[in-house]
């Protein structure tokens, strides 16, 4: 399958800035890319789905202007927590796909997020 | 009612054991089902996939599907301390802007040597 990296894999915060976390997929041209939350012991939660050169679409609850998400080209996408807050920790995930087969994504390794 | 429910576990076995997991689902409209396989602290990775009712075997995982029940379930043959980890089941239905996918809780497995 294809190879999806994330960075950081791993950041802490102070409450009240931003972070940014890339996605990348390495060795396909990804059309679509998701990104999911995950809390400890839950499932993913899928956040948002993001076209390459056009708007993200936001699940049903998610804020948009919270969570600002960008693809701007075929191998990269960027989700952005802005004014982040301690409830925002979460392990964050991002998926990319775009093969014929709709139902293929591959995952990234996942970002945690520590916000203090 | 959770779209898709799923046994939570965590489930112990002894090496060599037949495992079954398993999830049940409300939407109808799912067409195709997948289990992932997720470590500690890693992104999930595909096992398998089926499209619609029906068995699909990949060496020692079999995947099977039961749309009139709307259940889907794992087996995993000769269980091997590596295949402990959290199995994730996922749906995921054509909607307007593409696939809506929605994952099961996880049932975190160990397998003994």
């Amino acid at each position: 399958g294809a190879v999806v990296s994330q960075h950081p894999s791993r950041v802490i915060c102070k409450s009240g800035t931003s972070v940014k976390i890339e996605c990348r997929s390495l060795d396909f041209q990804a059309t679509t890319m998701f990104w999911y939350r995950q809390f400890p012991k839950q499932s993913l939660m899928l956040m948002a789905t993001s076209n390459e050169g056009s708007k993200a679409t936001y699940e049903q609850g998610v804020e948009k202007d919270k969570f600002l998400i960008n693809h701007a080209s075929l191998t990269l996408s960027t989700l952005t927590v802005t004014s982040a807050h301690p409830e925002d920790s979460s392990f964050y995930i991002c998926s990319a796909g775009g093969g014929a087969i709709t139902y293929e994504q591959y995952f990234g390794p996942g970002t945690r997020l520590t916000v203090t | 009612q959770k779209e898709v429910e799923q046994d939570p576990g965590p489930l112990s076995v002894p090496e060599g054991a037949i495992v079954s997991l398993n999830c049940t689902y409300s939407n109808s409209a799912f067409q195709y089902f997948m289990w992932y396989r997720q470590y500690s602290r890693k992104g999930p990775e595909l096992l398998m996939y089926t499209y619609s009712s029906g068995n699909k075997e990949d060496g020692r995982f079999t995947a099977q599907v039961d749309k009139s029940s709307k259940y889907i379930s794992l087996f995993i043959r000769d269980s091997q301390p590596s295949d402990s980890a959290t199995y994730l089941c996922a749906m995921s239905a054509t909607r307007g802007y593409g696939q809506n996918f929605v994952f099961g809780p996880g049932t975190r497995l160990s397998v003994l040597p």
